[in-house]
């Protein structure tokens, strides 16, 4: 069974901070990684999709890498921002299909 | 537009009462899914239609009945909830079920179960 574990659960960082969010599942099989971000009692948007014959993906100030192998992706943020406060959500598909299995979420505070 | 829609954004609603949540997108995506969420914990799926038919239900109770009256429109229809059942509850879309694509969240129902 796909687990799927975030860490650290919760980071708060002064603004300006570059960072890095860690997200980590025991199965390796995977087709995709997807990095959500979810706003206190809203919906999730997705950030980035990464592809499991990619490496890295981008936008704007934020760089997700996958490694398969070891079973982890990171979400880089770049020069944090208070806007970016938020939870930050992995998933991956499970069981076929597009079944997503979550991570336990990392709850990010930027602090001007 | 990578736009989904969902309707009321609030619903408090009775153990009695019969209700029903609805979900919408227009990009032209033949997957659709219901999520529940509880504080602090993520989503967790309940039901998936693919090409308008069910796919997965994850054991949902039967006081949960999901519909997919074409391939734009999701409805939730609740009858003879718990207050343990007040949550968010989120509608999703992909391209396909089957092709492991983006998917793509609606803003949430916020249900409380009184």
């Amino acid at each position: 069974k796909q687990e799927v574990t975030q860490i650290p659960a919760a980071l708060s960082v002064p603004e300006g901070e570059n960072l890095v969010l860690n997200c980590s599942f025991t199965d390796s099989a995977i087709y995709n990684l997807q990095w959500f971000r979810q706003d206190p009692g809203k919906g999730l948007t997705s950030l980035l999709l990464i592809q499991s014959s990619q490496r890295e993906q981008t936008s704007g100030r934020l760089n997700a890498s996958l490694d398969k192998s070891s079973g982890r992706s990171t979400l880089y943020i770049a020069a944090s921002q208070p806007g970016d406060s938020a939870t930050y959500l992995c998933a991956v598909p499970t069981g076929g299909g597009n079944k997503l299995t979550f991570g336990t979420g990392t709850q990010l505070k930027v602090e001007l | 537009d990578t736009e989904v829609t969902q309707t009321p954004k609030h619903l408090v609603m009775g153990m009695t009462n019969k209700k029903s949540l609805k979900c919408e997108q227009h990009m032209g995506h033949r997957a659709m899914y219901w999520y529940k969420q509880k504080a602090k914990k993520p989503p967790e799926l309940m039901f998936v239609y693919s090409y308008e038919k069910l796919s997965i239900n994850e054991s949902v109770p039967s006081r949960f009945s999901p519909e997919c009256p074409n391939s734009s429109l999701l409805n939730l229809h609740l009858h003879a909830l718990q207050p343990e059942d007040s949550a968010l509850y989120l509608c999703a879309s992909s391209q396909e079920f089957e092709g492991w694509n983006e998917q793509y969240f609606g803003p949430g129902t916020r249900l409380t179960v009184t």
